[in-house]
C-alpha cells in the first residue's frame, strides 16, 4: 500500500505566528502533491497543487502568500501557514499523487487551531 | 467542470438496516468516482472506486456502489449497518484516475443500536 505521514498531527498556535506542516510519502515518490483543507462539518476543498521543483498552483480564493507550499523532493512537501489567524483554523490534509495508481492517497491530516 | 452533490448531510439507520447514501455528479468527461470514509480527526480511507468497466463496484467493509450514467448517480449501499460504520462519508469525482478530486459535501452516518 501507500503510506503517507503528516507532522504534526495537531498544533495550537497564537494568532500571528507561522506554522509549518510536513507531508511525507514513505514508500513511494510523488511528483505531484495536492493540499486540501476541511473546515468543521464541511467537505474537503482543494487549496493547491504542487509539482516537485516548481511553484504551486493555487485554487481561486486561496492566498499564495499566506499558504506557502514547498515541494522540494519527491517524498516531502511542506505547507506553511504564515501569520495565522483564527479563521485559518482547519484540518489540513495532503494527498501525494502516486503515478499509475487509480486512486488517491491521503495523509492523516493536521488539525490547526489558531487562538 | 465537475461537481458532486450528496443528498442528505445526515443519515441515521438502525443496526442491521440497509444503508443508502446518495451521490449525484456532474461531469463533462467520463468520470472517475470514489467513495471515502472519514472517522473523527482522521484522514480519508477509500471505500471503493469506479473507473471503467463493471458499473457495480464492491468495496471494503461490505459496501458497494452502482454507477448509473443515465441518472448521473453513484449511490453507496450496504445491506446491513454495523455500529462501526458510523462516520462521515464523502463522494468524489475526478476526470482521471490520479488527479485532484472534487468532493461532495459529505454525509454523516449514524447507526443506532
Amino acid at each position: 500500500g501507500a503510506v503517507v505521514s503528516q507532522h504534526p498531527s495537531r498544533v495550537i498556535c497564537k494568532s500571528g505566528t507561522s506554522v509549518k506542516i510536513e507531508c511525507r510519502s514513505l514508500d513511494f515518490q510523488a511528483t505531484t502533491m495536492f493540499w486540501y483543507r476541511q473546515f468543521p462539518k464541511q467537505s474537503l476543498m482543494l487549496m493547491a497543487t504542487s509539482n516537485e521543483g516548481s511553484k504551486a498552483t493555487y485554487e481561486q480564493g486561496v492566498e499564495k502568500d499566506k499558504f506557502l507550499i514547498n515541494h522540494a523532493s519527491l517524498t516531502l512537501s511542506t505547507l506553511t501557514v504564515t501569520s495565522a489567524h483564527p479563521e485559518d483554523s482547519s484540518f489540513y490534509i495532503c494527498s501525494p499523487d502516486r503515478a499509475h495508481y487509480n486512486e488517491q492517497f491521503f495523509g492523516p491530516g493536521t488539525r490547526l487551531t489558531v487562538l | 467542470a465537475q461537481s458532486v452533490t450528496q443528498l442528505g448531510s445526515h443519515v441515521s439507520v438502525s443496526e442491521g438496516a440497509l444503508v443508502l447514501l446518495r451521490c449525484n455528479y456532474s461531469s463533462s468527461v467520463p468520470p472517475y468516482l470514489f467513495w471515502y470514509v472519514q472517522y473523527p480527526n482522521q484522514g480519508l480511507q477509500l471505500l471503493l472506486k469506479y473507473t471503467t468497466g463493471a458499473t457495480l463496484v464492491k468495496g471494503i467493509n461490505g459496501f458497494e456502489a452502482e454507477f448509473k450514467k443515465s441518472e448521473t448517480s453513484f449511490h453507496l449501499t450496504k445491506p446491513s449497518a454495523h455500529m462501526s460504520d458510523a462516520a462521515e462519508y464523502f463522494c468524489a469525482v475526478s476526470d482521471n484516475q490520479g488527479g485532484k478530486l472534487i468532493f461532495g459535501q459529505g454525509t454523516e452516518l449514524s447507526v443506532k443500536p
